[in-house]
């Protein structure tokens, strides 16, 4: 089946314009994660969803981030006024979480994103 | 706070040799733990996950690891590297009481020497 798909896979901007992410979880996955890939941070997690419960925005960086699940399916990430250290790969993850058990989180491509 | 701990930003091996990739972990109750593979611009695949059954986990691709609690260590192994093998490797951790978000280590290349 398919997986996890994320668009677009590259993104160059300048600073200060707004972007927007797109991540497509496996369809039947009721968790989404949004994690950044950076060279000075590493792989650091951003912000979850989970069914119909309120995200968890604990991993934002700042105000400039936000993102929403439309339907409890698709997922935007979106970034204002985009600064140079925005420059990173936004991964994008889903799983199927049912009671208390855990399930593999299954990660997108990624798309790469360039400030400029 | 948990987190992860990988020795060794880059290890070389030669084909067929053994692969040891380390992992210590920092948690207050024994987490739940994983060892993800990334490809050159792809994005990570999930090699093997330890979640409180056997201590020793088998993977994909030959790779295995085994949770030490007493060393709150989880070293990934493979008896003989193969050229195919060469990727970036990442240990991470979650609680099994959050929200399931990973917390990732700072990972390991590892290059495949002929």
């Amino acid at each position: 089946g398919a997986g996890v798909s994320q668009s677009p896979s590259n993104k160059v901007t300048e600073k200060g314009k707004d972007v927007e992410l797109r991540c497509d979880p496996i369809s039947g996955h009721t968790a989404l994660y949004w994690y950044r890939q950076s060279l000075g941070q590493g792989l650091e997690f951003l912000i979850y969803f989970q069914g119909n419960s309120a995200p968890d925005k604990s991993g934002l960086p700042s105000d400039r981030f936000s993102a929403e699940r439309t339907g409890g399916s698709v997922s935007t990430l979106t970034i204002q006024r985009t600064q140079q250290e925005d420059s990173a790969v936004y991964l994008c993850a889903s799983s199927f979480i049912s009671g208390g058990a855990w399930e593999t989180q299954y990660f997108g491509p990624g798309t790469r994103l360039l400030v400029l | 706070a948990q987190s992860v701990t990988q020795l060794g930003s880059h290890v070389s091996v030669s084909e067929g040799a053994l692969v040891l990739l380390r992992c210590n972990y920092s948690s207050s109750v024994p987490p739940y733990l994983f060892w993800y593979v990334q490809y050159p611009n792809q994005g990570l695949q999930l090699l093997l996950k330890y979640t409180s059954a056997a201590t020793l986990v088998k993977g994909i691709n030959g790779f295995e690891a085994e949770f030490k609690k007493s060393e709150t260590s989880f070293h990934l192994t493979k008896p003989s590297a193969h050229m195919s093998d060469a990727a970036e490797y990442f240990c991470a951790v979650s609680d099994r009481s959050s929200a399931r978000q990973l917390t990732f280590g700072s990972g390991t290349q590892l290059t495949v020497l002929p």
